[in-house]
């Protein structure tokens, strides 16, 4: 069955940065792409990007652009996901998720990893 | 690119609960739904404005038209309660649209 485990939770500074990995399996990974979605606390749904796990071709929200990048490892099956800089704002939770096309629905999410920022 | 859901529905147990998103002409985009129990990822419920992917049940249907797409859960049960996300694709911004959500609450 796919499945998409992501790794656990961070405490991070201000101003540090945060590496979030997702490691898929049950599916052919190179044949789809993972979006990042975050949620912060009581709050909804935020696309942050999508990459191809095929191409390594990425489309990032504009809000994000100058601060994410997203990589995949083939050879693994591991996604990940870099956010530089953060601040107080950036608390929430981070999903990976499996998403054919950038445009495709999202079909299968991760659990989920809770990134704090604090000072 | 702009998605409004209701911030909150309340139905009785048995009783059919309509969910809608609103989006200037949404009805010409393909709109995906997303349940959200608390505490967990989400799950995808509705795809491409009224499929159904295999385990949902079929008390899970939705449709899109104009500038409002909807989801419909007939015979709610308890278990439905929870967040509901539509979604989109902006293609004049190539960014994923999520409305705010909807909190369901079986009363």
């Amino acid at each position: 069955q796919v499945q998409l485990v992501q790794s656990g939770a961070e405490l991070k500074k201000p101003g540090a940065s945060v590496k979030v990995s997702c490691k898929a399996s049950g599916y052919t990974f190179g044949n789809n792409g993972v979006c990042w979605v975050r949620q912060a606390p009581g709050q909804g749904l935020e696309w942050m990007g999508w990459i191809s796990a095929y191409s390594g071709n990425s489309k990032h929200a504009q809000k994000f652009r100058d601060r994410v990048t997203m990589t995949t490892d083939t050879s693994t099956y591991t996604a990940y996901m870099e956010l530089r800089s953060l601040t107080s704002d950036d608390t929430a939770v981070y999903f990976c998720a499996r998403a054919g096309g950038e445009w495709e629905p999202i079909d299968y999410w991760g659990q989920g990893t809770l990134v704090t920022v604090s000072s | 690119y702009v998605l409004t859901q209701s911030f909150s529905v309340s139905v009785a147990p048995g009783q059919t609960a309509r969910i809608t998103c609103g989006g200037n002409n949404i009805g010409s985009k393909s709109v995906h739904w997303y349940q959200q129990r608390p505490g967990q990822a989400p799950v995808m419920v509705i795809f491409d404005d009224s499929d159904r992917p295999s385990g949902i049940p079929e008390r899970f249907s939705g449709s899109n038209s104009g500038n409002t797409a909807t989801l419909t859960i007939s015979r709610v049960e308890a278990g439905d309660e929870a967040d509901y996300y539509c979604q989109v694709w902006d293609s004049t911004t190539d960014h994923r649209v999520f409305g705010g959500g909807t909190k369901l609450t079986v009363v």
